[in-house]
């Protein structure tokens, strides 16, 4: 039983250029939720979607949007990149309607912005 | 709206000797309440939930921690420190009403070191 997948595992970026982050769910899961973690810090929650739709978004600016596709699995894009967003990426699953259900994170992405 | 407040950044114990990492949280419904850990350079994994059941919560490897309403805490423990624990940990809320899993609110995270 696959758990969540993300790739690239790691990433380096300038200032100024976009970046697309991936995940996999873990099976049977049909909601992924993105979250963004600095160093030393905990994760802050993006965005959430499920059925192709963002459902619930953190406070996080609109360079930072995401896409789900109809196998479930969900991109990260960021636009116009700041330094202030190199951070581990991190993507969630779960199951809609087991609200009480804990996330399962994969490994994330480390993006770092020069 | 919840926030969660993890006490202590740094916690250090001998190997052998019990564990204890506090957390405090807030929130206007009656909360979930989830522990989880992250290894260096690895993702989330959960140690335990509180989703108003019993009070007192186990864990995997030897965690649990105590939902205590009056005190608005849920200290994370373990009655003996391995090596293997020392890692990052994250005390987590979850506003039932927003809808449980959606959105958690993290804990600044607590870095627990083990002492040979």
């Amino acid at each position: 039983d696959a758990g969540v997948t993300q790739s690239p595992t790691h990433l380096i970026k300038t200032r100024g250029q976009q970046v697309t982050l991936r995940c996999s769910p873990k099976s049977g899961h049909d909601t992924v939720s993105w979250y963004q973690q600095a160093l030393g810090q905990g994760p802050q929650f993006i965005f959430q979607y499920y059925e192709e739709e963002e459902r619930q978004r953190g406070n996080f600016p609109d360079r930072f949007s995401g896409h789900q596709f109809p196998n479930y699995s969900s991109e990260l894009n960021v636009n116009a990149l700041l330094l202030g967003d190199s951070a581990l990426y991190l993507c969630a699953s779960s199951l809609v309607g087991e609200w009480n259900s804990p996330l399962h994170f994969g490994n994330g992405t480390r993006l770092t912005v020069t | 709206a919840q926030s969660v407040t993890q006490l202590d950044s740094h916690v250090s114990v001998s190997e052998g000797t019990p564990v204890l990492l506090r957390c405090n949280y807030s929130s206007s419904y009656s909360p979930s309440l989830f522990w989880y850990v992250q290894h260096p350079n690895k993702g989330l994994q959960l140690l335990l939930k509180y989703t108003s059941a019993a009070t007192l919560v186990k864990g995997i490897n030897g965690f649990e921690a105590e939902f205590k309403k009056s005190e608005t805490s849920f200290h994370l423990t373990k009655p003996s420190a391995h090596m293997s624990d020392a890692a990052e940990y994250f005390c987590v809320v979850s506003d039932r009403a927003g809808g449980g899993a959606d959105g958690l609110t993290f804990g600044k995270g607590t870095h627990l070191i083990i002492q040979p």
